[in-house]
């Protein structure tokens, strides 16, 4: 069974420091892995996608990584701000006749503190 | 704008009424979804469609009901037969199954049951 684990499940930093997410897969075959930003309320917004060839890939503050052969993901946040208070979901995409089917983690709760 | 409209936002229902969500999109995509999420917990698919007059019951179909009568729309009913309805539904389309694009998604619809 396809499954995606995200570590930890909530984490409460202070405003300008940086923090690491983790993500680990059992989806197979894999497709691609993206992380999703959730505020409170609304739906989840794509913050970066990786494919299996790709290692690492940046968008502003974050940074995504990919080890295909562990099977494992992190988001990397730099500078953390007060804007950055939400739930990042990581979602693993594999392939059945022709059809990706994506594979939700829990999510990260993460707080930011002034 | 081109996006994901759920309507309403916020919903209350007695118990034993049905009730019916509302998704449109009009970014001209082929494959819509509907997810459930219940807090700590992951996305759960309910229904999804590939084309119009087709839709594929997800993980927790029991006690939904969908049509894809037009390409943009794909109402999603939550009728009695859904044991526990209180959570947040999430509308998401895709440009198809075929292609590993990103998941939009629209604000999201909470149904409470009183």
């Amino acid at each position: 069974k396809n499954q995606v684990e995200q570590s930890p499940q909530s984490l409460i930093i202070l405003e300008g420091k940086n923090c690491t997410l983790q993500c680990n897969y059992t989806v197979s075959p894999f497709s691609n892995l993206r992380w999703y930003k959730q505020d409170t309320g609304r739906g989840p917004v794509s913050l970066t996608i990786m494919t299996f060839s790709e290692n690492t890939k940046s968008n502003g503050r974050y940074t995504a990584t990919l080890d295909a052969d562990t099977k494992q993901s992190s988001l990397h946040i730099t500078a953390s701000q007060l804007s950055d208070s939400a739930s990042y979901i990581c979602v693993v995409s594999g392939t059945s006749g022709g059809s990706y089917i994506p594979t939700f983690g829990r999510g990260t709760s993460l707080i930011v503190h002034p | 704008d081109g996006g994901i409209t759920q309507s309403p936002k916020y919903l209350f229902r007695k118990e034993g009424q049905n009730v019916t969500l509302s998704c449109e999109q009009n970014l001209n995509h082929d494959a819509m979804y509907w997810y459930r999420q219940d807090p700590g917990q992951g996305l759960r698919l309910i229904y999804y469609s590939q084309i119009v007059n087709d839709f594929q019951k997800g993980d927790i179909a029991e006690g939904y009901s969908v049509s894809r009568e037009k390409k943009e729309s794909f109402p999603l009913t939550v009728t009695s037969a859904q044991k526990n309805p209180t959570a947040f539904y999430l509308c998401a389309s895709n440009p198809g199954l075929g292609n590993p694009g990103e998941l939009f998604f629209g604000e999201g619809s909470r149904l409470t049951v009183l």
